[in-house]
């Protein structure tokens, strides 16, 4: 399985609302990122959060990191249909010289 | 601007074809990155150079090559062994490898449809 996996993998929100998505994974990270994908575009770096932070702040964005859990969640507050995209979660591994590791992404759809 | 180029947009090829997509960056990175995605996936890491005339193997090298002659272009070339070549490529350039906290600035992928 993937080091980084979102969970969910679909959400779906009325415009207004929150949304939430999780990220877990296997190992000792150096840091962990959040990008997010518009259809048929590349990546874009949202936001970077080191393994000695527990929450960061971008915006509306909000990401925290419970390395204890090895897990990270991205909170999207106020979500607008501009939002919607795919959210992915990338961990920058210890063990493996600094790569990048993505996980599958969560797909987020905000209903206007 | 700075960014990454990524050409074509859209790439068709016969099966037995090698294809070489290419990626250009001004932003003056080390590092340079391909990815594959195939749909609803993530990434994966096929190729990754740290400097001129260097790269490493990722996690999905084989059927793949690649060059890094000039720091600004890194181009995939997928060659006639890559079994199931049809994806989304996407490029993807950094401060360096080495630094714990360097971002990854992306390109707007190609899409090769291989028949």
């Amino acid at each position: 399985s993937q080091q980084g996996e979102e969970d969910p993998q679909a959400l779906s929100i009325q415009e207004g609302e929150n949304a939430t998505m999780n990220c877990s994974y296997k190992t000792s990270i150096n840091n962990l990122q959040w990008y997010r994908q518009n259809s048929g575009r590349g990546l874009v770096h949202l936001i970077l959060i080191r393994s000695n932070e527990r929450e960061k702040h971008s915006g509306r964005l909000r990401v925290t990191l419970d390395t204890s859990k090895k897990s990270s969640s991205l909170l999207i507050t106020a979500s607008r249909a501009a939002d919607t995209a795919s959210y992915f979660c990338a961990t920058d591994l210890k063990a493996a010289g600094n790569k990048l590791t993505f996980g599958g992404g969560t797909r987020v759809l905000v209903k206007p | 601007d700075g960014g990454i180029t990524q050409s074509p947009k859209y790439l068709f090829r016969k099966e037995g074809q090698n294809v070489t997509l290419s990626c250009e960056q001004n932003l003056n990175h080390d590092a340079m990155y391909w990815y594959r995605q195939d749909p609803g996936q993530g990434l994966r890491l096929i190729y990754y150079s740290q400097i001129v005339n260097d790269f490493q193997k990722g996690d999905i090298a084989e059927g793949y090559s690649v060059s890094r002659e000039k720091k600004e272009s890194f181009p995939l070339t997928v060659t006639s062994a890559q079994k199931n070549p049809t994806a989304f490529y996407l490029c993807a350039s950094s401060l360096w490898t080495e630094h714990p906290n360097s971002p990854l600035h992306f390109g707007n992928g190609t899409r090769l449809t291989v028949t």
